[in-house]
This record gives C-alpha cells, structure tokens and sequence, in this order.
C-alpha cells in the first residue's frame, strides 16, 4: 500500500477565490489520480497526472478550471479555481501504485460560501 | 464509458441481520475493488477481486466477483453496528486504466 497525504485537510472559502489541494505520496508512482466526491455521493474522476506530461481531463472537467500540476514522482497539486458553493466537495488524490488496485488519502473537505 | 449499478443505494437493518450489496455492470472488468467509507475519512480498500468467480472472506464479509467479471456481491454476516459507513465497489476497464466507481450503498447498522 501507499502512505497518501494531502493538504489541508479542509478548508472554507469565498466564492471567486482559488484553492491549491496538495498531494504527498510515501513512493514514487507513475499516475496519479484526482477524484471529486459531492455531499452524499460516490466519487468521480477528474484528471489523470502523470509527471513530466500535461494531465488528462475527464468529460466535464477542464484545465482552466482545475489545474494540476505534478513536478515530480511522489507530488501533485489540484487547483481548484475561480470557485463556487457547487465545487463544495471532498478532494481526493489517489497514485497507482499497483494495476488495479488504488488506494486513497483522508481527502480534502472543501467548503465555498 | 463503463457503468457500474450498485444496489441498494441505501440499506437500514438491525444489529444481527445478514445483507448483501449488489454490484453490476453489462461489462467487464480486469478486477474490482471494495471499498468502505466513514465520515471525514477517504475510502479504505477492503478487498480486490481479480478472477472471474473468486470467492474471498473477510472476517464477516464475502466478496464474489462474477464468473463473467461483469459483476460482484459484498454479503455481510450478523451485521453489527461498526459496519455502518459508505460501501463502494469501483472496477478497472483494462491494466492501468482508473477505477470506475459505482453510486455507493449507505449502511446503517441499529444496535
């Protein structure tokens, strides 16, 4: 398994502001994986990270909205910008580390007034 | 993009009762994972399932993944209160793709 960090743990923001939501792995891993979980839902896949490489967004999902950067093998960053009460979620990053199995961070609560 | 159905979305029963989560999908999956969530926690891998027909126990909880790899079963014996949270299944379409997850069953165990 994997050791998975992020912070913070949870915030409350304004609209309109941007929140950076870091991710810190234990080992070096080749994709990362940044999920979105609405109140009371399952979690939905936002983008794909993989170091040296432009991410891969999933539909619905946009760079210029959600930014992410991943400078190294056992790091990323998920931005969440521009923000309103709809991106009120928990944020989750979530490294491969073995094919098929993933594993997940305490996430990150996030709450825009 | 690859769906998986999870039944029931929620599940209420009393300390003791035996239960069974349903996960299904018309595709297949190289494997599938169970997860279970508490509030304030991210989801915590239970098991994961990777030949068709597999059967695998965990204390209480046996998980069954279909002969076919479409679809996967959580049963839960004597249910005790400690067992309530968020059950997710999520599935990987192919090697090194991410997982798929399915809507969740809410579990309330009342002692």
């Amino acid at each position: 398994s994997a050791v998975i960090s992020q912070k913070p743990s949870r915030d409350i923001c304004q609209r309109g502001t941007s929140l950076t939501i870091q991710c810190q792995v234990d080992s070096q891993v080749t994709m990362m994986f940044w999920y979105r979980q609405q109140p009371g839902q399952s979690l939905t896949l936002i983008a794909t990270a993989n170091q040296g490489s432009e991410a891969t967004y999933e539909s619905g999902f946009v760079i210029d909205k959600f930014p992410i950067s991943r400078p190294n093998l056992t790091f990323s960053t998920l931005t969440v910008s521009n923000m309103s009460p709809e991106d009120s979620s928990i944020y989750l990053c979530s490294p491969f580390v073995l094919a098929g199995t993933q594993y997940f961070g305490p996430g990150t609560r996030l709450l825009v007034l | 993009t690859q769906l998986l159905e999870q039944s029931p979305q929620f599940l209420s029963i009393q300390e003791g009762e035996n239960l069974t989560v349903y996960c299904n999908s018309s595709s297949v999956f190289s494997s599938l994972q169970w997860y279970r969530q508490e509030p304030g926690e991210g989801p915590v891998l239970l098991v994961t399932v990777v030949t068709g027909g597999e059967v695998k126990k965990l204390k209480r909880l046996t998980f069954q993944f279909g002969d076919a790899r479409k679809d996967s079963s959580l049963h839960i014996t004597a249910a005790q209160p400690g067992d309530t949270g968020l059950y997710l299944c999520a599935g990987v379409p192919a090697p090194f793709t991410p997982l798929v997850f399915g809507k969740g069953t809410r579990l309330s165990v009342i002692a």
